[in-house]
């Protein structure tokens, strides 16, 4: 398989409660996004890895959230504490040179 | 803030008829991406626009650059009930950063009845 992969695809959890997503781009792929996505809205950006190296993090992101991506292959997103507020559809992709393919995503509900 | 706009948020048509959808930065971009999201579905990479005042076309697909590269086009020729779905407009650095990062619009959704 050669797209990009997320997992679990859905993920319900009781708020306060830990949950960790995990994402595998395409191998080739050096870049590493991810997006979070509610109902009627464009993707938005959360973080971005280059290899390993995270270059940036979006600045609506709270401490409650955190991103790895050891040793420039698959990446995990973990969100501490979940809130009802981070019910939303989370999107990995990756890129080469320009373009990005997307996962199926991770749609969490938090109750 | 900086953001991306787009134009309509909704819009429904009948089998055949054409459909445009447009996008609008507040910054100039380097280049500006189309997306495709069916209902249920995950964003699917469409195009890239580089150039100032590039036209591409793909089948029945139609995407065009401003000339200040600060806005684009999608317009779809005929519609089928395949083109059903959210499209995305998506530039980079528009909002600060690495030019990488995609700022994406809010899309337009289109239905299309048969």
């Amino acid at each position: 398989d050669t797209g990009v992969s997320q997992d679990p695809r859905h993920k319900i959890t009781k708020r306060g409660q830990n949950v960790t997503f995990r994402c595998d781009p395409i191998s080739e792929h050096n870049r590493l996004y991810w997006y979070r996505q509610t109902l009627g809205q464009g993707p938005e950006f959360l973080t971005y890895f280059q290899n390993e190296a995270q270059l940036e993090k979006s600045r609506l992101l709270s401490d409650r959230f955190s991103a790895e991506r050891p040793k420039g292959s698959f990446s995990t997103l973990e969100i501490q504490r979940t809130e009802q507020g981070d019910s939303a559809m989370y999107l990995c992709a990756s890129s080469s040179h320009y373009g990005y393919t997307f996962g199926s995503g991770t749609r969490l509900t938090v109750v | 803030g900086q953001q991306v706009m787009q134009i309509p948020q909704y819009q429904h048509v009948q089998e055949g008829e054409d459909f445009t959808t447009y996008c609008n930065s507040s910054t100039t971009l380097s280049n500006i991406q189309w997306y495709k999201q069916r209902p249920g579905g995950h964003p699917v990479f469409l195009i890239q626009l580089v150039k100032s005042g590039e036209v591409k076309k793909q089948k029945r697909l139609t995407f065009q650059f401003g000339e200040a590269k600060k806005n684009s086009s999608l317009h779809i020729t005929a519609t089928q009930t395949t083109d059903v779905g959210t499209y995305f407009c998506a530039g980079p650095g528009v909002s600060g950063g690495s030019n990488y990062k995609l700022t994406f619009g809010k899309g337009t959704l289109l239905t299309v009845n048969p």
